[in-house]
């Protein structure tokens, strides 16, 4: 079936670096876009990130560019979110999700998601 | 940045009842790339509804979106004991995309 499994989360001090992962089985990864949106405890959703089916486009909300950084490794079926200079209010958890259109570079709403993977940035 | 508001926040209802909850835009939504998702505690969010009025896969036809532009809503026509949570609305028409600040639906 179609699946998304985060991992990579955990907690982590102010200022150090996090690399999150997303792996992806049941559909043809290198054909979807893909995003990252993240949750803080008891808050709601805010889109992180997406990126284009080959990787070639990259969108970032505005607060986290520069400090975010998404890519993909279609040959692993593998989504991965970089994630430098934490911070407090980085603590959260992390989703990622499938766009559902394919082939392009427009978006289209997010019809898979992963259960999503915690961070905590904390001294 | 287009920033979505919803509301009400909170919407108490029974089962059996109809709920209508609202999403408005600060400036039009292209092509009406606008979606609605279902979040209950603990669990990932659900795609119900995409281009403001079409139902995602396995979604009940009691779910219905509706408008266009800047007013956007999502009606459940009869509210059944699973449909008590928290809904967002998301604009993916234009970067960044944005979600609203969710509508809960609880049991009155």
């Amino acid at each position: 079936q179609v699946q998304l499994v985060e991992s990579g989360g955990g907690v982590v001090q102010p200022g150090r670096s996090l690399r999150l992962s997303c792996a992806a089985s049941g559909f043809t990864f290198r054909t979807y876009g893909m995003h990252w949106v993240r949750q803080a405890p008891g808050k709601g959703l805010e889109w992180v990130a997406v990126i284009s089916y080959d990787g070639s486009v990259k969108y970032y909300a505005d607060p986290l560019k520069g400090r975010f950084t998404i890519s993909r490794d279609n040959s692993k079926n593998t989504l991965y979110l970089q994630m430098n200079s934490l911070r407090a209010e980085d603590t959260a958890v992390y989703h990622c999700a499938k766009d559902r259109g394919d082939g392009d570079y427009n978006y289209y709403g997010m019809d898979v998601w992963g259960q999503g993977t915690t961070v905590t940035v904390s001294s | 940045e287009i920033v979505l508001t919803q509301s009400p926040s909170t919407l108490s209802l029974s089962p059996g009842e109809r709920a209508t909850l609202s999403c408005r835009a600060t400036q039009g939504v292209s092509s009406s790339y606008l979606a609605w998702y279902q979040q209950k505690p603990g669990q990932a969010p659900r795609l119900l509804i995409y281009g403001a009025s079409s139902w995602a896969t396995g979604i009940p036809d009691r779910f219905n979106g509706s408008g266009s532009g800047t007013d956007f809503t999502l009606t459940i026509s009869r509210l059944e004991p699973e449909d008590f949570a928290v809904y967002y609305c998301q604009q993916y028409g234009s970067s960044p995309l944005t979600f609203g600040g969710g509508t809960k639906v609880e049991i009155k």
